[in-house]
């Protein structure tokens, strides 16, 4: 087994301030994606990773930068956040090969700019 | 374009019931199909896969999957209270890039 931890738990920010979230696992998995979710919504795609320095734009990469540092961790920044935005960011892994493979969650991180 | 779309929204059932619960890819890649299962203030977790065109069930819980209208659905029955949750499909070419629908939302009332 593994886990995946993200961190922080909990993020408050103000309008316009570049945000860092910080997602670490040890499943030794190739992929990983920060998705964001939106209240009682579906997941949407930010940013994904297939190995590390790689680095692939989702739906809904505008507005935000990703940096795969190595292997096990993944961070996203905010890179100026919204007035009244509230969301959670969800990070997540798998393997990576010739086929697709189920994802890993990590607890989120709750978003909330004043 | 939503590439994976769920139906209904959201759906309640009586302790003991069925919960059928459905989902659609509109990409004809599509070759991989799971549902995760997300409890409120939780993260998703798969619950189900099917790769197939069939049936597959485990326990209390049955899925089904029609690779030609790439329609999948999953069918809970005895249902408890502790299956309310947001049910989300996600769908798949064989690029580990994983779409996911907007749920949905199951409340089982006792």
């Amino acid at each position: 087994g593994g886990i995946i931890t993200q961190t922080p738990k909990f993020l408050i920010g103000q309008e316009g301030q570049k945000l860092t979230l910080k997602c670490q696992q040890n499943f030794n998995h190739d992929t990983m994606y920060w998705y964001r979710q939106d209240s009682g919504k579906g997941l949407r795609l930010i940013y994904y990773s297939i190995t590390e320095n790689d680095l692939q734009k989702g739906d809904l990469s505008e507005g935000y930068d990703a940096s795969r540092e190595k292997k096990s961790s993944f961070s996203l920044t905010v890179t100026s956040a919204q007035k009244n935005e509230m969301a959670v960011f969800l990070c997540a892994s798998s393997m990576w090969g010739e086929s697709s493979y189920e994802q890993y969650f990590g607890p989120g991180t709750r978003l909330t700019v004043l | 374009q939503q590439k994976v779309q769920q139906s209904p929204e959201s759906l309640i059932v009586p302790e003991g019931g069925m919960a059928s619960l459905n989902c659609t890819s509109s990409d004809r890649n599509v070759d991989y199909f799971w549902w995760y299962r997300q409890h409120s203030g939780k993260s998703p977790k798969m619950l189900m896969s099917i790769f197939s065109n069939g049936e597959k069930e485990e326990g209390r819980f049955t899925v089904h999957l029609n690779k030609a209208s790439l329609h999948t659905s999953l069918h809970i029955r005895d249902s408890q209270p502790s299956d309310s949750a947001l049910y989300l499909c996600a769908a798949s070419p064989s690029n580990n890039r994983i779409f996911f629908g907007d749920g949905t939302q199951l409340v089982v009332k006792p």
